[in-house]
């Protein structure tokens, strides 16, 4: 079974502060992605990966970035938290190759911003 | 750009009752379908996907090409299937497996 490790459920940070998620799978899978939740909305898509070191922008990238030093791994980086950023976020992987793979989910983190 | 649609925020029906969860799409292309299903407290976890064309605890979805739709449809609803459900469209091409998600319905269903 697919795992998909996020390191937090829940995280509170202030104003201006670099904030790090992480997270982990274990299916050797190459394609990662993060997304935010927000009520009404759905999921929207911040950035995605499909190899070691290659990112591709989402739908609303402003205010993010991403790291994939290792195939394994896919950081999230907010790199000045603002209050509007306030969201659960969730991750999650794909195999890539022929026909198109449903995505497995962590159990996301709900990131506070005060 | 592809765009998934779901009208309905809120979904209430009583135990017993059929219930029809919509979902609209628009995209040039030919599209693979799913429906995500995330119940309380619990991860968002794949229900069904519309080229397996299976029943999944008694849901089933048919894509409609015509109508560029997807509707989730379930003959008798149970307590259990109250959940927040999310359609999502995957496009072909190198797509790098993205998938654009639906607003997402919350499903209540009452005893």
């Amino acid at each position: 079974d697919v795992k998909v490790t996020q390191s937090s459920r829940y995280l509170v940070k202030r104003t201006g502060e670099k904030v790090f998620l992480e997270c982990v799978q274990d299916m050797d899978h190459e394609n990662m992605f993060w997304y935010r939740q927000d009520p009404g909305l759905g999921l929207r898509l911040i950035y995605f990966s499909y190899d070691v070191k290659m990112k591709e922008k989402g739908d609303i990238p402003e205010g993010y970035s991403v790291s994939r030093e290792k195939k394994e791994r896919f950081s999230l980086i907010l790199e000045s938290a603002s209050t509007n950023q306030t969201s659960m976020y969730l991750c999650a992987s794909s195999l890539s190759g022929g026909g198109r793979q449903p995505q497995h989910f962590g159990d996301g983190t709900r990131l506070s911003i005060l | 750009a592809q765009r998934v649609t779901q009208p309905e925020k809120l979904l209430s029906v009583f135990k017993g009752a059929p219930v029809e969860l919509k979902c609209n799409y628009s995209y040039s292309g030919s599209p693979e379908l799913f429906w995500y299903v995330q119940y309380s407290r619990q991860r968002l976890q794949l229900l069904l996907r519309h080229i397996s064309r299976e029943s999944i605890k008694g849901f089933t979805a048919d894509l409609n090409k015509g109508e560029t739709s997807f509707h989730l449809k379930k003959p008798f609803a149970q307590e259990e299937d109250s959940a927040m459900y999310y359609c999502a469209l995957m496009a072909g091409g190198t797509s790098y497996g993205k998938l654009t998600f639906g607003q997402g319905t919350i499903l209540t269903v009452h005893p």
